[in-house]
C-alpha cells in the first residue's frame, strides 16, 4: 500500500491564482481531512469528510473547497491564493468515521504564495 | 469549546536523559488524547492515544503518557531519549460526545536530543 499520497510536495502561486492539492489513499478509508501547518500553531483543520459526497467545514475553511466523489480521492482547492495561504498542508485519513482513530498522514504540499 | 496547550515549545535535552513533554487541555466534556510525532520534513505519526481505562498509556518507542484528569494534563515521558527521538511533538484532543469529528492540536514542542 501506498498509504496516503499527497501531489505536488512543492508549489508557488502568485496571489490570486487557483490550484488543487490532490489527495489519494489506498487504504479504503472513510475518513479523510485537511489540515494547514504554520509555525507556532500546530495543525487547523480545514477540511473533512465521513464518506463519498459527505464533507464539512474544519476551524479555518474559508478560501478553500473540498469535494469527496470518491473513497480513494479528497481534492483541497484554492480558489484564489492569497499570501495568508502560505503554509504546510497535510491530508491525513482513517478507517473509521471518527477521527477519534488513528490518522494516517500524507507528506504534506509545501505552498508559498507571492 | 476546546483547547490545547503545549507549555513549552522547544525542549533541550541530552541523550539518555529523561524527558517530560507537557500538555494541558481546557474542556468541559469528556476527552480522548492524543501524541503525535512529526520527524522533519514528514508528516504525523502516531505515538499513543488515551481513549478509556487506565490512565497510564504505552506507546510506541518507548514512550508514555498519563491522564489527568483533575489536572486536565496529559504529559508525554520517556525515561531515556536518543538522538532519534529528535522530532516536533503534538498533542491533540477530541470531543467525542459532541459529534465533532475532528482532532484540536496543540501548537507543538520540539524536543532536541544532543549528544
Amino acid at each position: 500500500n501506498a498509504g496516503v499520497t499527497q501531489t505536488p510536495k512543492f508549489q508557488v502561486l502568485k496571489t490570486g491564482q487557483s490550484m488543487t492539492l490532490q489527495c489519494a489513499q489506498d487504504m479504503n478509508h472513510e475518513y479523510m481531512s485537511w489540515y494547514r501547518q504554520d509555525p507556532g500553531m500546530g495543525l487547523r483543520l480545514i477540511h473533512y469528510s465521513v464518506g463519498a459526497g459527505i464533507t464539512d467545514q474544519g476551524e479555518v475553511p474559508n478560501g478553500y473547497n473540498v469535494s469527496r466523489s470518491t473513497t480513494e480521492d479528497f481534492p483541497l482547492r484554492l480558489l484564489s491564493a492569497a499570501p495568508s495561504q502560505t503554509s504546510v498542508y497535510f491530508c491525513a485519513s482513517s478507517y473509521s468515521t471518527e477521527p477519534i482513530y488513528e490518522q494516517y498522514f500524507g507528506p504534506g504540499t509545501r505552498l508559498t504564495v507571492t | 469549546a476546546q483547547s490545547v496547550t503545549q507549555l513549552d515549545s522547544q525542549v533541550p535535552v541530552f541523550e539518555e536523559a529523561p524527558v517530560e513533554l507537557r500538555c494541558n487541555y481546557s474542556s468541559s466534556v469528556s476527552v480522548y488524547l492524543f501524541w503525535y510525532v512529526q520527524y522533519p520534513n514528514q508528516g504525523l505519526q502516531l505515538l499513543l492515544k488515551y481513549l478509556s481505562g487506565s490512565t497510564l498509556v504505552k506507546g510506541i518507542n518507548g514512550f508514555e503518557a498519563e491522564f489527568n484528569k483533575s489536572q486536565t494534563s496529559f504529559h508525554l515521558r520517556k525515561p531515556s531519549v536518543h538522538i532519534s527521538d529528535t522530532a516536533e511533538y503534538f498533542c491533540a484532543v477530541s470531543e467525542p460526545d459532541t459529534g465533532r469529528r475532528a482532532l484540536t492540536f496543540g501548537s507543538g514542542t520540539r524536543l532536541q536530543v544532543q549528544p
